[in-house]
């Protein structure tokens, strides 16, 4: 299994350019999370979903869409790019159990990007 | 509201010390709490979660919900522990709520 892929692996875009960033996993896993890392502020979610055709906002939305038309797939698109969206992008997925507990998050390698 | 508090940004040791990483949450109910690991050049990766109570690679964290507290500690520091380290909570008992995380504590071993 190759667990949680994401591509592309960096990308530079300028001001105003769009891009999509895509999500893969293999595990049939339910939920999909999409974070973003920056230095000093820790991970904070970007979009999360809950099954396929199903998006949430989290706590830094605004500039990002997302989509979930498969369920192993999670995209990340950026409309209109701005410096204050460069950043280390990580999705993440997890299993649906029927426990009442959360259960464990598996990551991607992360997507760098920087933007002009 | 949920919230996760790292007071270090880093944490400098000497091997074979002990560590102690610090972690305060802000939730009204009961939490779930974890701690996730990022070692230089690989993806993030659960290192423990309370409701296991388990010892990975010698760390432990208990919870202590009178200080709101979820400290992972290890008694002898290795090279091999340097990583970024992020606390994490879920507020929700059933289903998978997402996570928040602390803004992470950069562990530093010196041989």
């Amino acid at each position: 299994n190759a667990g949680v892929t994401q591509t592309p692996k960096f990308r530079v875009l300028k001001t105003g350019q769009s891009m999509t960033l895509l999500c893969a996993q293999d595990m049939n896993h339910e939920y999909m999370y999409w974070y973003r890392q920056d230095p000093g502020m820790g991970l904070r979610l970007i979009h999360y979903s809950v099954g396929e055709g199903t998006t949430a906002k989290g706590e830094v939305p605004d500039g990002y869409n997302v989509s979930r038309l498969k369920k192993q797939n999670f995209l990340l698109g950026l409309e209109s790019a701005a410096p204050s969206q460069t950043s280390v992008y990580f999705c993440a997925s997890s299993y649906s159990s029927d426990y009442a507990s959360t259960d464990t998050q598996y990551f991607g390698p992360g997507t760098r990007l920087t933007v002009l | 509201a949920q919230r996760v508090t790292q007071p270090e940004k880093l944490l400098s040791v000497f091997k074979g010390a002990p560590v102690e990483l610090k972690c305060n949450y802000s939730y009204s109910g009961s939490p779930e709490l974890f701690w996730y690991v990022q070692y230089s050049r690989q993806r993030l990766q659960l290192l423990l979660r309370h409701i296991s109570r388990e010892s990975i690679k010698g760390f432990t964290a208990d919870l202590n919900k009178g200080e709101t507290s979820f400290h992972l500690k290890k008694p002898f520091a290795q090279e091999e522990d340097s990583a970024m380290y992020y606390c994490a909570l879920s507020g929700q008992v059933t289903g998978n709520t997402p996570l928040v995380f602390g803004k992470g504590t950069r562990l530093s071993v010196i041989a």
